[in-house]
């Protein structure tokens, strides 16, 4: 099946700093969906973003498809950003999401 | 409003045990998909069904069953737990050929002792 690795894995940052998550994948993918998960543990969609450049916010995205990468970028970041940043991407041919391992962000204040 | 419920959110059970594990939606939504969550894995799929009557395996299959009787619920089954399925457990619907929609349950943590 499509891998999808996502680093860095770990990623402390200083309030009001910005970063840079990346997600790449090993095949053509018909969509790829970044979520944010919380502390309480719910999975909150940020962006579908199968191409192209999309922003929400402080937050923005995106997806080179030719080349099989995504970034995420979030700007001054604040400690409400804390939480586990994934990458899923969804193929048509089975209409499943397969997941990345996941980017664990805390946001010091 | 439609939703996707899943219970209950946190269980400890025996090795050897069975337990099942509920998620129901209300979205009417033909595809349901049950995840487990584990740290450094992200979300691998257990078990999928695209309406009543179909089921397939996912990726983690071993150990767990799913039966699809109606269009709004997914039951997961361990047939006899072990403590390395000791994971979150997510539940997913959605309503067709893409991922637009794709919605996730709240999770169930399960502890098997």
């Amino acid at each position: 099946g499509i891998q999808v690795e996502q680093s860095p894995p770990d990623l402390i940052l200083q309030e009001g700093a910005n970063s840079t998550l990346r997600c790449n994948f090993s095949d053509s993918v018909n969509n790829l969906q970044w979520f944010h998960q919380n502390p309480w543990g719910q999975l909150i969609n940020l962006f579908y973003i199968p191409s192209g450049t999309k922003q929400n916010g402080r937050l923005s995205a995106t997806t080179v498809a030719t080349e099989r990468y995504s970034l995420l970028y979030i700007s001054s970041s604040q400690t409400t950003d804390s939480g586990v940043y994934f990458c899923a991407v969804f193929t048509s041919n089975d209409y499943k999401l397969s997941f990345g391992a996941g980017t664990t962000v805390t946001v010091r204040a | 409003d439609a939703e996707i419920t899943q219970s209950p959110r946190h269980k400890i059970t025996e090795t050897g045990r069975q337990v099942t594990l509920a998620c129901h939606q209300t979205w009417n939504h033909n595809n349901m998909f049950w995840y487990r969550q584990d740290l450094g894995h992200g979300l691998r799929l257990i078990h999928y069904s695209y309406g009543v009557q179909d089921t397939n395996k996912g990726e983690v299959s071993d150990g767990y069953s799913v039966s699809r009787s109606n269009t709004e619920d997914l039951p997961l089954t361990l047939e006899s737990a072990a403590s390395s399925q000791t994971s979150v457990y997510f539940c997913a619907s959605s309503p067709g050929t893409d991922n637009y929609g794709y919605t996730f349950g709240s999770g169930t943590r399960l502890t098997v002792v």
